[in-house]
């Protein structure tokens, strides 16, 4: 079984550019995430999708995040523009559907610099 | 507001050392506790579960417990191996909805 997909594995951009990154989750996996981990801390979710609706966005900066996924499958995840505290590794999930009793399958993340 | 920490934040030990990982938080309704790896350049690996109801879990040389009461987690890795050198981190549900709230994690190193 593949696992969750991610790319660009690295981007660097400079500050106030748009970046967008890319997650294919588990092939029937109902349910995605995105979570935020900056250097030393652990993930922060940043957003979550049921199929193809928003459950919970709650800590997303919807000044400067923007995340769709389109036919309950692909997720973008776009952030314009970027500020330094940006830099992070944004990470992937899903699991077969929502709630604490389904395991949460993480892809490898993106490493975002911003300089 | 949840919060968890673990401590130390880093870690070295010899090869073959038993060694013990803590995870704290601040709210004791939880739902169930997580511990994950992370290694570099790689997504987080599922080790162990623990339900509110149980007291521990263990998955060959690992053993994770948990005291809701005092608000603690204990990851316990017998015999170390160099393998095991990556970060360790523990996550909190407050309820069964998905959310999980993660500590800093433990970055680990077994030297040879």
């Amino acid at each position: 079984e593949a696992g969750v997909a991610q790319s660009p594995r690295y981007k660097i951009i400079e500050k106030r550019q748009s970046v967008a990154f890319w997650c294919n989750p588990i092939s029937g996996h109902a349910t995605l995430y995105w979570y935020q981990q900056i250097l030393g801390q652990g993930p922060k979710l940043l957003i979550q999708f049921q199929n193809n609706g928003v459950v919970d966005d709650s800590q997303l900066p919807k000044d400067r995040f923007s995340a769709e996924r389109l036919k309950g499958v692909d997720s973008t995840l776009k952030i314009q523009p970027a500020k330094l505290e940006d830099s992070a590794v944004y990470l992937c999930a899903s699991s077969l559907f929502g709630g604490g009793v389904f395991e949460q399958y993480f892809g490898p993340g993106t490493r975002l610099t911003v300089t | 507001k949840q919060e968890v920490t673990q401590i130390p934040a880093a870690l070295s030990v010899p090869e073959g050392e038993n060694l013990v990982l803590n995870c704290s938080f601040t709210d004791s309704a939880i739902y169930n506790l997580q511990w994950f790896r992370q290694d570099p350049g790689k997504g987080l690996t599922s080790l162990l579960l623990i339900q509110s109801s149980q007291r521990e879990q263990t998955s060959g040389r690992l053993n994770a417990s948990l005291d809701k009461s005092s608000g603690r987690s204990t990851l316990y890795i017998a015999a170390s191996q160099p393998g095991d050198s990556a970060t360790y981190l523990c996550a909190v549900r407050m309820d069964s909805s998905y959310k999980l709230i993660f500590g800093s994690g433990t970055r680990l190193l077994v030297r040879p």
